[in-house]
């Protein structure tokens, strides 16, 4: 089975702080992405992956950015983290193939404060 | 990609078949039916997806009506290990960016 591995389950930040939230894939996924969940929002798309080096927009990508350098990490990075940005992130694969399912890491609960 | 309408919660009986709804009236040709849970502090879950057959899985089976408007999740056995949110997501097989609804949340009562 893929696994997706979310390098912190929780996290505690100060405001202004740059944080990072690591995800890696055991498999060879082409696609990665990151989502927040919050409470009467569901899981919105912050920004996706097709290949090494390339990103996309999604639905909210104010205040973050992504990094991916190798196939199988994707970074997503809190610039100067704000506490508007307390929330649950999860990271997501799927390969290639448009009719795959994505597999989803455990989350982090970040918490800035 | 199409968008989903969902009942907000739902109630089954432990060991009684759960049927979940979803409604895609404007579901386009090329749009494949996708079904996730997300079960309390866990990422979601895949759990089935069709285009216009009925498909089985050993988790749940997906009916999807002739016209493809709508669906149904039929978790045949359901378990307590069943309460969840269920997620019904229509999209562009190519189209690898999931947006996900408010999912219907599931309880099963023993």
């Amino acid at each position: 089975d893929v696994k997706v591995t979310q390098s912190s389950r929780y996290l505690v930040k100060r405001t202004g702080e740059k944080v990072f939230l690591e995800c890696v894939q055991d498999m060879d996924h082409e696609n990665m992405f990151w989502y927040r969940q919050d409470p009467g929002l569901g899981l919105r798309l912050i920004y996706f992956s097709y290949d090494v080096k390339m990103k996309e927009k999604g639905d909210i990508p104010e205040g973050y950015s992504v990094s991916r350098e190798k196939k199988e990490r994707f970074s997503l990075i809190l610039e100067s983290a704000s506490t508007n940005q307390t929330s649950m992130y999860l990271c997501a694969t799927s390969t290639g193939q448009g009719r795959s399912g994505y597999t989803f890491g455990s989350g982090t609960r970040l918490t800035v404060v | 990609d199409a968008k989903t309408t969902q009942p907000p919660s739902m109630d089954c009986a432990e060991g009684r078949a759960a049927n979940l709804p979803c409604n895609h009236s404007t579901i386009s040709g090329n749009e494949y039916v996708y079904w996730y849970r997300q079960i309390h502090s866990q990422g979601p879950q895949y759990i089935i997806h069709g285009l216009k057959n009925n498909e089985t899985n050993e988790m749940a089976s997906l009916i999807i009506t002739e016209d493809r408007k709508s669906s149904t999740l039929i978790l045949p056995h359901a378990t307590l290990r069943d309460t969840a949110v269920y997620y019904c997501i229509v999209r562009v097989a190519g189209n690898n960016d999931m947006r996900f609804g408010a999912g219907t949340r599931l309880t099963v009562k023993p």
